[in-house]
């Protein structure tokens, strides 16, 4: 069955680097997201990426934020300079389209020392 | 803008007993509505939706869920819990007419004891 794909699993950093999380969606798939949860607790929605643009980001996708699809195939979110509340699980999602379920990858947990 | 309430924190249920998860939504227009599962350190799986049609939709792993439009509730069910359904469950909406983000709740953890 095909998967979403991160990496890296698990990065640490200190606080003010760059970081930049890597995903490869389900390869037909048209819709792209990023989310973060912090300590197991909500699953907050940060950007949707269709057709090569942001369709919609949320209050906390901000400046710090960007996100790109490079190459067709990886998609990544780039932390400018991270924070200490940055510090979350961040799962990359696709879908085929907007009737459609997510399938989410498995997270990339960031720790910001 | 959308938005989920799930209203418990944890819900609490015997094996072999019926379990109910609960889950309000608000949205403008016509409501696509899901159900997700999260284990400990894992990704969230997808369980059932509602996009159209029957009011009762199922899932995977006998769960079983009944949209509400008067009620704007979208509660999830299952007939005889088991201890390995014990996880964290998300209800998630998107706005059909607006938008592409799916909106989640924050969650209610389920319990199930032997």
């Amino acid at each position: 069955e095909p998967e979403v794909t991160q990496t890296p699993s698990h990065q640490v950093t200190q606080m003010g680097q760059e970081v930049i999380l890597r995903c490869v969606p389900i390869s037909n798939h048209l819709y792209f997201y990023w989310y973060r949860q912090i300590l197991g607790q909500k699953v907050e929605f940060l950007v949707s990426f269709y057709n090569n643009e942001i369709s919609e980001k949320s209050e906390i996708f901000d400046d710090q934020f960007s996100v790109e699809r490079p190459d067709g195939s990886n998609f990544t979110l780039k932390i400018r300079s991270t924070k200490l509340e940055d510090s979350a699980m961040y799962f990359c999602a696709s879908i085929l389209g907007l009737s459609g379920e997510l399938f989410f990858g498995e997270g990339s947990r960031l720790t910001v020392l | 803008a959308q938005s989920v309430a799930q209203p418990e924190d944890q819900v609490n249920v015997a094996e072999g007993n019926p379990l109910t998860v609960k889950c309000t939504y608000s949205v403008s227009g016509n409501p696509y509505l899901f159900w997700y599962v999260q284990y400990p350190n894992r990704g969230l799986q997808f369980l059932l939706k509602y996009i159209t049609g029957d009011n009762l939709v199922k899932g995977s792993y006998g769960f079983e869920a009944e949209f509400n439009k008067s009620q704007t509730s979208f509660h999830l069910k299952k007939p005889s819990a088991l201890v390995s359904d014990s996880a964290l469950y998300f209800c998630a909406v998107r706005d059909a007419q607006a938008g592409t983000a799916l909106i989640f709740g924050k969650g209610t953890t389920l319990s199930v004891s032997s």
